[in-house]
C-alpha cells in the first residue's frame, strides 16, 4: 500500500484481556517504530525495529508489552492482561534507511480498556 | 522526564497572521530537531526539520528557528491559514549523529487558525 496501515482502527477490550495491534509498514522501509499517545500526553516511544538488528525495546512500559516484526515487514504489538492505563492511541511508523527521521505514521489504533 | 517541552498546550491565531509555536529542550547533546503536524484521527506527518549547525530553516510558509544557547526552537507559520489548524509536535532524536532511532516528542500545541 501507499502508506502505513494499522488495524484495527479502534479496539475496546475488557480489563485483563490480551490484545494484538497490527502494523503494515510501507514496502521497503527498513525501520519500524511503535509509539503511543495517552490523553493529554506527547508521543511516547515504545519499540524500534531496524532491519535484522535486535529491536530497541527500551520504551516498553512493562513486561505485559511485547512486539515482533516478521520477515522484516508486518509488526504486531501485543498487550497482555490489559489495564485501564493502557488506554491510548497506538501509532506505528516506518522509514527507509537514512531518512533523517522523516517517519511516515499510520493513523493509529485507539485502544480503550474498560 | 520530559527532554522536549512544549509549554503552551494551545494557540489561537487569526487567518493571515503569524503563528509562533515554541519548544524547549533540556539535553544539550541533541543535534537535530523536527516538527510534526497532526490532524484528528490521523497520524502525525513530518513538517520541517533543522540541524544544530543551522539557526534557521525555511520551507514555504514554515520557518524553524533554533537558539542553541537557550535550548529553544520555534516554528513560525506565515501567513497562517485555517487548514493549518492541527496539533504541532516538536521532536528530537535520542542518538546524536544518527538518522534513525527513537524520537523524544513534546506534548504538542493545538493551533487554531480562525477566519
Amino acid at each position: 500500500g501507499a502508506g502505513v496501515s494499522q488495524s484495527p482502527s479502534n479496539k475496546v477490550t475488557e480489563k485483563g484481556k490480551d490484545v494484538e495491534l497490527r502494523c503494515d509498514p510501507i514496502s521497503g522501509h527498513t525501520a519500524l517504530y511503535w509509539y503511543r499517545q495517552s490523553l493529554g500526553q506527547g508521543l511516547e516511544f515504545l519499540i524500534y525495529f531496524q532491519g535484522n538488528s535486535a529491536p530497541d525495546k527500551s520504551g516498553l512500559p512493562s513486561d505485559r508489552f511485547s512486539a515482533e516484526r516478521t520477515g522484516g515487514s508486518v509488526s504486531t504489538l501485543t498487550i497482555q492482561r490489559t489495564q485501564q492505563e493502557d488506554s491510548a492511541v497506538y501509532l506505528c511508523a516506518s522509514s527507509p534507511q537514512g531518512a533523517n527521521y522523516g517517519y511516515t505514521f499510520g493513523s493509529g489504533t485507539r485502544l480503550t480498556v474498560v | 522526564d520530559q527532554q522536549v517541552k512544549q509549554n503552551s498546550p494551545s494557540l489561537s491565531v487569526q487567518e493571515g497572521r503569524i503563528s509562533i509555536l515554541n519548544c524547549d529542550y533540556t539535553n544539550s547533546m541533541f543535534d537535530y530537531f523536527l516538527w510534526y503536524k497532526k490532524y484528528p484521527a490521523e497520524g502525525p506527518t513530518f513538517l520541517i526539520s533543522i540541524s544544530s549547525i543551522k539557526d534557521k530553516n525555511e520551507d514555504g510558509r514554515f520557518t524553524v528557528f533554533l537558539n542553541k544557547s537557550a535550548k529553544h526552537l520555534s516554528l513560525h507559520i506565515v501567513p497562517s491559514q485555517p487548514g493549518d489548524s492541527a496539533v504541532y509536535f516538536c521532536a528530537a532524536p535520542s542518538d546524536r549523529g544518527s538518522t534513525l532511532g527513537r524520537l523524544y516528542f513534546g506534548r504538542g500545541t493545538q493551533l487554531t487558525v480562525w477566519p
